[in-house]
């Protein structure tokens, strides 16, 4: 079945450690998006990704980071610089010329410890 | 700027009591307005998407209608595994690829 795989779906971070977070998708989708949940604030885009080895800041980039060398994969990672990283973590995709809706993994819960 | 606004925050309702969630929104011209439901800890799972103003989508228990100021769910005789929080989001005919902007959600939690 298609869809997208978000791995952890836990991960602790220390002080001053960077931190990764991976997101697949096996449903051929252009466009991927990943978002930041808080309690009470709804969902903030942190970047997105139209094509391959292309991607745009979204409303939060600051201390995150990301690469899109596969249609399939777009990994986050979450610097030292972001100091408040406690949150969780979405990511999506679409087909970016039809408005269908957003895919949805699963969530990475990141706490830090 | 694009904004969604959601309410009430939270809705608790007896098992076969109906009643609407709203969503307004300011959009510089409105391509979509998409309806999410969320289950704790999960990723949201899509419900409609409604494209113009008296469009009216249904699926078992919901509703969703349109305006061109905003959006409501309706909820028929709710049972308890309809207990989530709904989300509501808007994407502009300007905006940049299909990024969309989410409301805050309503938790919906439905008491047997």
């Amino acid at each position: 079945d298609g869809g997208i795989t978000q791995s952890p779906k836990y991960l602790f971070r220390k002080e001053g450690q960077n931190v990764t977070l991976s997101c697949e998708q096996n449903l051929n989708h252009d466009a991927m998006y990943w978002y930041r949940q808080d309690p009470g604030q709804g969902l903030r885009l942190i970047y997105y990704s139209q094509i391959v080895n292309d991607f745009q800041k979204g409303d939060i980039a600051e201390g995150y980071s990301v690469s899109r060398e596969k249609k399939e994969s777009f990994p986050l990672t979450v610097t030292s610089a972001q100091k408040n990283p406690t949150a969780f973590y979405l990511c999506a995709s679409s087909i970016p010329t039809d408005v269908y809706g957003y895919t949805f993994g699963s969530g990475t819960r990141l706490t830090v410890v | 700027e694009d904004q969604v606004t959601q309410s009430p925050e939270a809705l608790r309702l007896q098992e076969g009591e109906s009643s609407s969630l709203n969503c307004s929104y300011t959009v510089s011209g409105l391509r979509g307005l998409f309806w999410y439901r969320q289950d704790p800890g999960k990723g949201p799972e899509f419900l409609f998407t409604l494209y113009s103003a008296g469009e009216e989508k249904e699926k078992e228990r919901l509703k969703a209608t349109l305006t061109k100021k905003e959006s409501f769910l309706h909820i028929t005789a709710p049972k308890p595994e309809d207990s989530a929080t709904y989300l509501c989001a808007v994407q502009a005919e300007e905006t940049s690829g299909s990024r969309l902007t989410f409301g805050e959600g309503t938790q919906l939690t439905v008491n047997p």
